[in-house]
């Protein structure tokens, strides 16, 4: 079964700096990777995904993310945080279900705070 | 025009009760979804339909029960409500295996 780790519950930045929010996953098979954002009272919004090719993935919002696969490891960043990019990240893989979408086992998140 | 819409946003109930949460996606995908996320922010799948097919019923108890009339609505009744059902619960869809879920704004429902 594939799992999804994010080893930082809270990351504190300062706006300007820049960002590296980290994610390893455990899958049998060449995953799907996402990074969703989620705002306060708000859904999970896309940033970016991975499915193959390139293994540097641009996004929205400036943020793009790395896939390494001999890491199992799909680290989002961003060069220069705004003040509104602070929410909850989550990242996800993805597994197809036969001809019928994709069941995302999600990491438990990681929640930046922007110091302005 | 919002792709992936849920009602009701917030939803409080007593323990015992009965509820259902509506969700309608509007992107002509074929699969929907239902996600749960708990007090401590994590999401887990609950249900997933294809074309008004169930596909995954991850372990969900009983009183949790999808219903599918169209491709493009997944409801979801909860029957006898109980205290750890409160949570956030996401609808979703997708097209296609492999492929990103558009997710709904969620409903917080709080069991008192």
């Amino acid at each position: 079964a594939q799992s999804v780790t994010q080893p930082d519950i809270h990351i504190t930045v300062s706006e300007g700096a820049s960002l590296e929010l980290r994610c390893n996953y455990s899958y049998g098979a060449t995953p799907y990777l996402f990074w969703y954002v989620q705002s306060p009272g708000q859904g999970l919004q896309l940033l970016l995904k991975y499915f193959s090719g390139d293994t540097l993935v641009q996004g929205i919002k400036g943020f793009e993310a790395e896939f390494k696969r001999s890491q199992s490891s799909f680290n989002l960043r961003k060069p220069s945080v705004h003040w509104s990019d602070a929410a909850e990240y989550f990242c996800a893989v993805g597994a197809p279900l036969s001809n019928a979408g994709n069941m995302l086992t999600f990491g438990g998140g990681t929640r930046l705070m922007v110091k302005p | 025009d919002t792709a992936v819409s849920q009602t009701p946003k917030y939803l409080v109930t007593q323990m015992g009760n009965d509820k259902s949460i509506k969700c309608e996606q509007n992107l002509g995908h074929d699969t929907m979804y239902w996600y749960k996320q708990d007090s401590k922010k994590f999401l887990k799948i609950m249900f997933s339909y294809n074309n008004k097919e169930l596909i995954i019923n991850e372990t969900v108890p009983n009183r949790f029960s999808p219903k599918s009339p169209d491709k493009a609505h997944l409801n979801l009744h909860i029957n006898s409500l109980e205290l750890g059902d409160s949570a956030v619960y996401f609808c979703a869809s997708s097209q296609g295996a492999g492929l990103e879920a558009f997710f709904g704004q969620g409903t917080r429902l709080t069991v008192v």
